[in-house]
Protein backbone atom coordinates (compact mmCIF):
# COMPACT_ATOMS: atom_id res chain seq x y z
CA UNK A 1 0.00 0.00 0.00
CA UNK A 2 0.78 3.65 -0.18
CA UNK A 3 3.32 4.47 2.39
CA UNK A 4 5.04 8.15 3.01
CA UNK A 5 7.31 8.78 5.59
CA UNK A 6 8.96 12.32 6.30
CA UNK A 7 12.34 13.13 8.16
CA UNK A 8 14.03 16.08 8.53
CA UNK A 9 11.82 18.33 11.20
CA UNK A 10 12.78 19.54 14.65
CA UNK A 11 13.99 22.58 16.02
CA UNK A 12 15.74 25.63 14.23
CA UNK A 13 16.75 29.42 14.84
CA UNK A 14 14.25 32.16 12.87
CA UNK A 15 16.69 33.07 9.73
CA UNK A 16 18.05 29.18 9.75
CA UNK A 17 17.68 26.22 6.80
CA UNK A 18 16.01 22.85 7.07
CA UNK A 19 15.99 20.09 4.89
CA UNK A 20 13.14 17.65 4.95
CA UNK A 21 12.79 14.67 3.11
CA UNK A 22 9.91 12.57 1.98
CA UNK A 23 10.50 8.34 1.11
CA UNK A 24 7.80 7.11 -0.73
CA UNK A 25 7.00 2.86 -1.51
CA UNK A 26 3.98 1.28 -2.62
CA UNK A 27 3.30 3.29 -5.94
CA UNK A 28 5.22 3.94 -8.44
CA UNK A 29 7.10 7.25 -7.41
CA UNK A 30 8.46 8.55 -10.72
CA UNK A 31 4.63 8.09 -11.85
CA UNK A 32 3.13 10.73 -9.99
CA UNK A 33 3.30 14.38 -8.63
CA UNK A 34 4.29 15.04 -5.04
CA UNK A 35 2.95 17.91 -2.73
CA UNK A 36 3.75 19.80 0.60
CA UNK A 37 1.31 20.55 2.82
CA UNK A 38 1.56 21.50 6.39
CA UNK A 39 -0.72 22.81 9.51
CA UNK A 40 0.57 25.31 11.83
CA UNK A 41 -0.45 24.13 15.40
CA UNK A 42 -4.10 24.29 16.19
CA UNK A 43 -4.44 26.01 12.89
CA UNK A 44 -6.10 24.80 9.34
CA UNK A 45 -4.20 22.96 6.22
CA UNK A 46 -2.04 25.15 4.08
CA UNK A 47 -0.53 24.09 0.67
CA UNK A 48 2.79 24.51 0.68
CA UNK A 49 4.90 22.83 -2.84
CA UNK A 50 4.17 20.56 -5.42
CA UNK A 51 6.50 18.97 -7.94
CA UNK A 52 5.26 17.28 -11.21
CA UNK A 53 5.78 13.16 -11.49
CA UNK A 54 8.82 14.67 -13.67
CA UNK A 55 10.49 17.10 -11.67
CA UNK A 56 9.38 19.76 -15.04
CA UNK A 57 7.74 21.99 -12.42
CA UNK A 58 6.94 23.15 -9.58
CA UNK A 59 5.00 25.64 -7.68
CA UNK A 60 4.54 27.36 -4.38
CA UNK A 61 2.49 29.63 -2.93
CA UNK A 62 3.69 33.83 -2.22
CA UNK A 63 4.08 32.88 1.52
CA UNK A 64 7.23 30.56 0.85
CA UNK A 65 7.87 31.44 -3.07
CA UNK A 66 11.78 32.30 -3.38
CA UNK A 67 12.55 30.82 0.32
CA UNK A 68 11.70 27.33 -0.03
CA UNK A 69 12.33 24.54 -2.88
CA UNK A 70 10.87 21.35 -3.69
CA UNK A 71 12.84 18.94 -5.57
CA UNK A 72 12.49 14.92 -6.13
CA UNK A 73 14.91 11.69 -6.61
CA UNK A 74 13.20 9.30 -8.67
CA UNK A 75 15.81 6.90 -8.37
CA UNK A 76 15.84 7.41 -4.25
CA UNK A 77 11.90 7.45 -4.26
CA UNK A 78 12.79 10.51 -1.98
CA UNK A 79 10.60 13.97 -2.21
CA UNK A 80 12.68 17.04 -0.56
CA UNK A 81 11.56 20.41 1.01
CA UNK A 82 14.73 23.23 1.07
CA UNK A 83 13.17 25.28 4.20
CA UNK A 84 15.40 28.68 3.82
CA UNK A 85 15.35 32.05 5.72
CA UNK A 86 12.63 30.05 8.26
CA UNK A 87 10.19 32.56 10.25
CA UNK A 88 7.82 31.84 13.46
CA UNK A 89 4.87 31.35 11.04
CA UNK A 90 6.76 29.01 9.10
CA UNK A 91 6.65 26.66 12.41
CA UNK A 92 3.73 23.11 11.38
CA UNK A 93 3.39 20.02 10.94
CA UNK A 94 4.56 19.33 7.43
CA UNK A 95 3.13 16.46 5.42
CA UNK A 96 3.92 14.80 2.18
CA UNK A 97 1.27 14.11 -0.07
CA UNK A 98 0.90 12.21 -3.41
CA UNK A 99 -1.20 13.44 -6.32
CA UNK A 100 -4.75 11.60 -7.13
CA UNK A 101 -3.77 10.29 -10.86
CA UNK A 102 -0.44 9.55 -12.32
CA UNK A 103 1.46 11.93 -15.31
CA UNK A 104 -0.38 14.49 -14.78
CA UNK A 105 0.99 18.15 -15.47
CA UNK A 106 -2.26 19.90 -14.66
CA UNK A 107 -3.15 21.02 -10.79
CA UNK A 108 -4.41 17.89 -9.13
CA UNK A 109 -5.55 16.86 -5.74
CA UNK A 110 -3.66 15.21 -2.85
CA UNK A 111 -5.06 11.76 -2.17
CA UNK A 112 -2.27 9.78 0.23
CA UNK A 113 -0.86 11.91 2.93
CA UNK A 114 2.33 10.77 5.06
CA UNK A 115 1.98 11.40 8.90
CA UNK A 116 4.27 14.59 8.98
CA UNK A 117 7.37 15.64 10.43
CA UNK A 118 6.74 18.97 12.90
CA UNK A 119 9.26 21.73 12.57
CA UNK A 120 9.40 24.51 15.22
CA UNK A 121 10.77 27.73 14.69
CA UNK A 122 11.78 29.33 18.07
CA UNK A 123 15.30 31.57 19.27
CA UNK B 1 -5.71 32.94 -5.84
CA UNK B 2 -8.97 31.55 -5.15
CA UNK B 3 -10.36 32.45 -1.95
CA UNK B 4 -12.28 28.74 -0.52
CA UNK B 5 -14.31 29.71 1.69
CA UNK B 6 -16.00 27.44 4.38
CA UNK B 7 -19.36 27.83 6.29
CA UNK B 8 -20.00 27.10 8.98
CA UNK B 9 -16.86 27.61 10.67
CA UNK B 10 -18.12 25.10 13.54
CA UNK B 11 -21.38 23.05 14.31
CA UNK B 12 -22.48 21.29 16.65
CA UNK B 13 -25.23 18.46 16.11
CA UNK B 14 -26.61 14.89 17.34
CA UNK B 15 -25.92 11.11 16.03
CA UNK B 16 -28.58 10.77 13.03
CA UNK B 17 -28.71 14.33 12.34
CA UNK B 18 -28.67 15.74 8.81
CA UNK B 19 -25.32 18.65 8.25
CA UNK B 20 -24.55 20.09 5.55
CA UNK B 21 -21.19 22.09 4.92
CA UNK B 22 -20.94 24.61 2.61
CA UNK B 23 -17.95 25.78 0.56
CA UNK B 24 -17.52 28.96 -1.77
CA UNK B 25 -15.14 29.51 -4.49
CA UNK B 26 -13.97 33.00 -5.27
CA UNK B 27 -14.23 32.20 -8.64
CA UNK B 28 -15.39 29.23 -10.57
CA UNK B 29 -13.53 25.92 -10.58
CA UNK B 30 -15.62 24.00 -12.29
CA UNK B 31 -15.49 20.61 -10.43
CA UNK B 32 -11.75 20.73 -9.27
CA UNK B 33 -13.22 20.24 -5.59
CA UNK B 34 -11.87 17.95 -2.93
CA UNK B 35 -13.53 17.60 0.55
CA UNK B 36 -11.24 15.87 3.60
CA UNK B 37 -11.45 15.09 7.03
CA UNK B 38 -9.35 15.28 9.61
CA UNK B 39 -9.47 14.09 12.91
CA UNK B 40 -7.74 15.44 16.04
CA UNK B 41 -3.99 14.07 15.90
CA UNK B 42 -4.52 12.13 12.44
CA UNK B 43 -3.43 12.77 8.76
CA UNK B 44 -6.37 14.13 6.33
CA UNK B 45 -7.99 11.78 4.80
CA UNK B 46 -10.02 12.21 1.20
CA UNK B 47 -13.53 11.53 1.24
CA UNK B 48 -14.94 13.21 -2.05
CA UNK B 49 -13.04 14.13 -5.20
CA UNK B 50 -13.83 15.91 -8.18
CA UNK B 51 -16.49 17.27 -6.50
CA UNK B 52 -19.11 14.93 -6.18
CA UNK B 53 -17.59 11.44 -6.43
CA UNK B 54 -16.89 8.88 -3.02
CA UNK B 55 -13.53 8.09 -2.45
CA UNK B 56 -13.46 3.86 -2.08
CA UNK B 57 -14.04 2.99 1.41
CA UNK B 58 -16.40 5.98 2.32
CA UNK B 59 -19.38 5.37 3.78
CA UNK B 60 -22.10 6.45 1.70
CA UNK B 61 -23.84 8.63 4.37
CA UNK B 62 -21.02 11.46 2.83
CA UNK B 63 -21.92 13.03 -0.40
CA UNK B 64 -20.73 15.97 -2.62
CA UNK B 65 -22.73 18.23 -4.74
CA UNK B 66 -21.72 21.44 -6.77
CA UNK B 67 -19.85 23.04 -9.44
CA UNK B 68 -18.69 26.51 -10.60
CA UNK B 69 -18.24 28.31 -7.26
CA UNK B 70 -20.47 26.90 -4.77
CA UNK B 71 -19.84 23.47 -3.30
CA UNK B 72 -21.82 21.59 -0.39
CA UNK B 73 -20.19 18.47 1.56
CA UNK B 74 -23.82 16.42 3.31
CA UNK B 75 -23.27 13.79 6.41
CA UNK B 76 -27.02 12.07 5.78
CA UNK B 77 -26.70 10.68 9.19
CA UNK B 78 -24.36 11.52 11.47
CA UNK B 79 -22.21 9.00 13.13
CA UNK B 80 -20.19 9.23 16.36
CA UNK B 81 -16.85 9.01 14.05
CA UNK B 82 -17.98 11.55 12.24
CA UNK B 83 -16.80 14.03 14.52
CA UNK B 84 -14.05 15.86 13.07
CA UNK B 85 -12.66 18.89 11.06
CA UNK B 86 -13.75 18.71 7.39
CA UNK B 87 -11.83 21.12 4.58
CA UNK B 88 -12.35 21.61 1.28
CA UNK B 89 -9.69 21.91 -1.22
CA UNK B 90 -10.11 23.31 -4.70
CA UNK B 91 -7.27 21.99 -7.27
CA UNK B 92 -8.39 24.28 -10.52
CA UNK B 93 -5.45 26.15 -10.42
CA UNK B 94 -2.15 27.05 -8.46
CA UNK B 95 -1.77 27.63 -6.10
CA UNK B 96 -4.16 25.22 -4.14
CA UNK B 97 -5.92 26.60 -2.07
CA UNK B 98 -8.39 25.09 1.64
CA UNK B 99 -11.25 26.41 3.03
CA UNK B 100 -10.51 27.56 6.74
CA UNK B 101 -11.99 24.21 7.71
CA UNK B 102 -15.26 23.70 9.53
CA UNK B 103 -15.30 21.71 12.85
CA UNK B 104 -18.22 19.35 13.37
CA UNK B 105 -18.80 18.83 17.05
CA UNK B 106 -20.89 16.52 18.92
CA UNK B 107 -23.74 18.67 20.90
Amino acid sequence: QVQLVESGGGVVQPGRSLRLSCAASGFTFSNYGIHWVRQAPGKGLEWVAVITYDGSNKYYPDSVKGRFTISRDNSKNTLYLQMNSLRAEDAAVYYCAKDALPGTLTPDEPSDWGQGTLVTVSS
Amino acid sequence: DIQMTQSPSAVSASVGDRVTITCRASQGISNYLAWFQQKPGKVPKRLIYAASSLQSGVPSRFSGSGSGTEFTLTISSLQPEDFATYYCLQHNIYPLTFGQGTRLEIK
